[in-house]
This record gives structure tokens, C-alpha cells and sequence, in this order.
């Protein structure tokens, strides 16, 4: 059972739009992670947060920005959307370090047209 | 640098018949492996977590095995059905960042066919 929910699955907008994607979960895990997949590539990390008030950019460069303000909350926000950033978000969670507890969301699947 | 190769990149059988996926990583210092589940336009799932000293663990018709000597592990799917077409993608974590970094692989795409 999914603990871990994105909104919307699916989103066409058009360039120049302000979008927000949302990630909540409900396990009460500290770290949360926004990742980027292209069709048939690796997922990229582009933002992570180690708890409230905590924020930072992960390995891929990303125009998108990431707010923390409630631990089961970490929106990913893209202030002018354009066509390359079109794209599979996935957001995911975990309890800590170790192996157990780490849950990826059904991600949102973004259109820039 | 490091890194987490599939192979093969896709894989077509025959519903009912066996198939194994290989994972090599240079990732180190090496914390865990794990093979995820991912159908297409959703998030991956987990299938199996290993680390340093378990060499195979089952989950249901799927058996992943490890070998850290040789820094290798494969996914082996017994019995295959249509609903196991999806991407499988191998996933390392190292133990040298409080992040618990996390290297994905390209994964690789099978189809089984009725």
C-alpha cells in the first residue's frame, strides 16, 4: 500500500506557467527526495530535505524549487515551465540511512507544450 | 565514479519461461542493493534489499543474488507472467554520506509475451 502520494498523476500545461507538484506522505519519515526520469534513462535526484526547514539540490541541475514546511510536505515548484522540462517527477521517502522504508510515490507525469 | 550498469538494456520471452538480469556497480563504500519494480508511468517498487552479507534473497517468483566480491547481482524471475513486464531497475547505496546516496541504473525492460 502506497504511504506516499503525488498529485496530479498527469499535468499538460502550457510554456510560461507557474506549476506546483505535490508530494505528501504519511509515514513520518524526515528525508524526502524529488526525482526526474526521462523515458528509458536512471532516475536523477534534483532536490532532498532532511526534515522541516531543511532543503537541498541533488545531483541534476534543476530550475524547479522545493519548500519543507511541514514534515509529511515537500511541493516541488517550477516558477515558468518550458518544454524541456518536460518530464517523469517522482517523489519518494525514507525513515533514514538503512535500506528499510525507502517508498517512491507513483510520480507526475509533466507535458511543457 | 560511481556507477550501476544493466544488462540487457530489454528483454522479450515467453510467458511461463525464466529469465535473469544482471546489475555490476562500482559504488563504494558499498551500504545495500536493491531491485525495484517499475511499470510504466508509475513509481518503482521494491522487490528485494540486500547488503553486504546476504547473497541471495527471495521475494516470490523473483530471487536476486549477490556477489560483493566481484561487485555484481542479478535478478532472477522464475515462472514469468504477463503482469511481470515492467522495468527492473538495480539501485546501490553507499554508506560514505548521511543521505544514504542512492545510484540508479537504466533498468531493464522486459516484456513477456502469451
Amino acid at each position: 500500500e502506497a504511504d506516499i502520494y503525488q498529485t496530479p498523476r498527469y499535468l499538460v500545461i502550457g510554456t510560461g506557467k507557474k506549476i506546483t507538484l505535490e508530494c505528501s506522505q504519511t509515514m513520518g519519515h524526515d528525508k524526502m527526495y524529488w526525482y526526474q526520469q526521462d523515458p528509458g534513462m536512471e532516475l536523477h535526484l534534483i532536490h532532498y530535505s532532511y526534515g522541516v526547514n531543511s532543503t537541498e539540490k541533488g545531483d541534476l541541475s534543476s530550475e524547479s524549487t522545493v519548500s519543507r514546511i511541514r514534515t509529511e510536505h515537500f511541493p516541488l515548484t517550477l516558477e515558468s515551465a518550458r518544454p524541456s522540462h518536460t518530464s517523469q517527477y517522482l517523489c519518494a521517502s525514507s525513515a533514514g540511512q538503512g535500506p528499510i522504508g525507502y517508498t517512491f510515490g507513483s510520480g507526475t507525469r509533466l507535458t511543457v507544450v | 565514479k560511481n556507477q550501476v550498469e544493466q544488462s540487457p538494456q530489454s528483454l522479450i520471452i515467453l510467458e511461463g519461461k525464466n529469465c535473469t538480469l544482471q546489475c555490476n556497480y562500482t559504488v563504494s563504500p558499498f551500504s545495500n542493493l536493491r531491485w525495484y519494480k517499475q511499470d510504466t508511468g508509475r513509481g518503482p517498487v521494491s522487490l528485494t534489499i540486500m547488503t553486504f552479507s546476504e547473497n541471495t534473497k527471495s521475494n516470490g517468483r523473483y530471487t536476486a543474488t549477490l556477489d560483493a566480491d566481484t561487485k555484481q547481482s542479478s535478478l532472477h524471475i522464475t515462472a514469468s507472467q504477463l503482469s511481470d513486464s515492467a522495468s527492473y531497475i538495480c539501485v546501490v547505496s553507499d554508506r560514505g554520506s548521511t543521505l544514504g546516496r542512492l545510484y540508479f541504473g537504466r533498468g531493464t525492460q522486459l516484456t513477456v509475451w502469451p
